[in-house]
């Protein structure tokens, strides 16, 4: 089971977001990270725990392994609220419920 | 450019049949797993099967085994998932998506929504 917190973060342009993702048991570094927009299929962030997909911003990072892990979003800008899931594929492949990003 | 293109959703019956397809361009079919994952409000995102290269090998989820079918075409650049014996509780945007190595998912389609209902 994937366990992300807060359900909903309610921050401002410019400010730091911190997301978490907890499993149930350890992963390894076997997690992704994704962003969706209303009315639009998840986007790829993160894999491997810490690496940017390609054409990611700097001010996306990722961390953690094991049991625990962050999604950082270093100023944010307007077009980053939306949902962002992770998922598990260490042992099949499972999403969190998602966090909430809003203003 | 990769693209993947569902299509094949609709409105359907409790117990009715349905069956999506997936057209894929901009890389080699043939040499990745294939997924779908669908999407519902109350459960959010849920992975549904997958398919290996070549079709040998298929994995369901525990929820849709006996009842679906992922099948893919390579000569085609074409994935599938036939749905059978449907239920209200699989009403979801079903979305096609590449596995990439290890099992995340890099690219999706843009989404076929499937309604079951009477």
């Amino acid at each position: 089971v994937m366990t992300q917190s807060p359900a909903t973060l309610s921050l401002s342009p410019g400010d730091r977001a911190t997301l978490s993702c907890r499993a149930s048991q350890s992963i390894n570094n076997n997690l992704a990270w994704y962003q969706q927009k209303a009315g639009q299929a998840p986007r790829l962030l993160i894999y491997g725990a810490s690496t940017r997909a390609t054409g990611v911003p700097a001010r996306f990072s990722g961390s953690g392994s094991g049991t625990e892990f962050t999604l950082t979003i270093s100023g944010l800008q307007s077009e980053d609220f939306g949902v962002y899931y992770c998922q598990q594929y260490f042992d099949w492949k499972m999403f969190g419920q998602g966090t909430k990003v809003e203003i | 450019e990769v693209q993947l293109v569902e299509s094949g959703g609709g409105l359907v019956q409790p117990g009715g049949s349905l069956r999506l397809s997936c057209v894929a361009s901009g890389f080699p079919f043939s040499a990745y797993w294939m997924s779908w994952v669908r999407q519902t409000p109350g459960k959010g995102l849920e992975w549904v099967a997958n398919i290996y290269e070549d079709g040998s090998q298929k994995y369901y989820v525990d929820s849709v085994k006996d009842r679906f079918t992922i099948s893919r075409d390579n000569a085609e650049n074409s994935l599938y998932l036939q749905m059978n014996s449907l239920r209200t509780e699989d009403t979801a945007i079903y979305y096609c998506a590449r596995d990439n190595f290890g099992g995340y998912f890099a690219h999706w389609g843009q989404g076929a929504l499937v309604t079951v209902s009477s």
